[in-house]
């Protein structure tokens, strides 16, 4: 049962334009959500978080929106440029700091 | 700093054969954690640690195993390689608390044949 979960695997769009991803989560004792970005042949880098305590956190061009009614989140990227063009995953914490259950990605083009 | 530093970049390995993944970090990290990553899916947890001395088993613990020795590393053991545990390996670090994001490494590409 895959507990957080990317439907999209991948989405492009126009530079300049919204990218939304988005995220939703089957785990009710999840509180604390990061998404982070991976370029080919790198590690994972974070990009912005969201405590469950809120439901929008804001950092430059990105925003992460969750709605714990729907278990649901998203990261807005405004507006979007082409060195965005990367993996983006989704990851859900509980109290316990080991247990990063991460999505499976969406893969995201930014057009020039 | 070099944050979280992974050897060897990669390594082809035949059935059977064993080897060691070393994971360092320079932060003064408590937590240390080893993921696997597979074509089209996300990012799986093997093991990981709290503290020095200290392991526990993730999603995927099977066929694997780990150590800290040390806080500043952590190491991934395969004893016996099988064709399924070809994948890329990462490593991470943070600080303790569920708030607080991971430092990956830049991984470890294994292929086993």
């Amino acid at each position: 049962d895959q507990q957080v979960k990317q439907n999209s695997p991948s989405l492009s769009v126009q530079e300049g334009r919204i990218s939304i991803l988005n995220c939703d989560y089957t785990n009710s004792m999840f509180d604390y959500f990061l998404w982070y970005k991976k370029y080919p042949a790198e590690g994972p880098t974070f990009l912005i978080s969201i405590s469950s305590i809120k439901d929008k956190n804001e950092d430059g061009r990105f925003t992460v929106f969750l709605n714990k009614s729907a278990k649901h989140l998203s990261l807005h990227i405004v507006p979007s440029q082409p060195g965005d063009s990367a993996v983006y995953f989704c990851a859900a914490r509980g109290a316990r700091a080991g247990k990063s259950t991460f999505g499976d990605g969406t893969t995201l083009t930014v057009k020039p | 700093n070099a944050g979280v530093t992974q050897t060897p970049k990669f390594r082809v390995l035949k059935t059977g054969q064993s080897m060691t993944l070393l994971c360092a970090q320079d932060m003064n990290h408590e937590y240390m954690y080893w993921y696997r990553q597979d074509p089209g899916m996300g990012l799986r947890l093997i093991h990981y640690s709290v503290g020095e001395g200290t392991t526990a088993k993730g999603e995927v613990p099977d066929g694997y195993n780990v150590s800290r020795l040390k806080k500043q590393n952590f190491l991934l053991g395969l004893e016996s390689a099988a064709p399924s545990q070809t994948s890329v390996y990462f490593c991470a670090s943070s600080y303790p608390g569920s708030h607080n994001e991971q430092f990956f490494g830049p991984g470890t590409r294994l292929t086993v044949l």
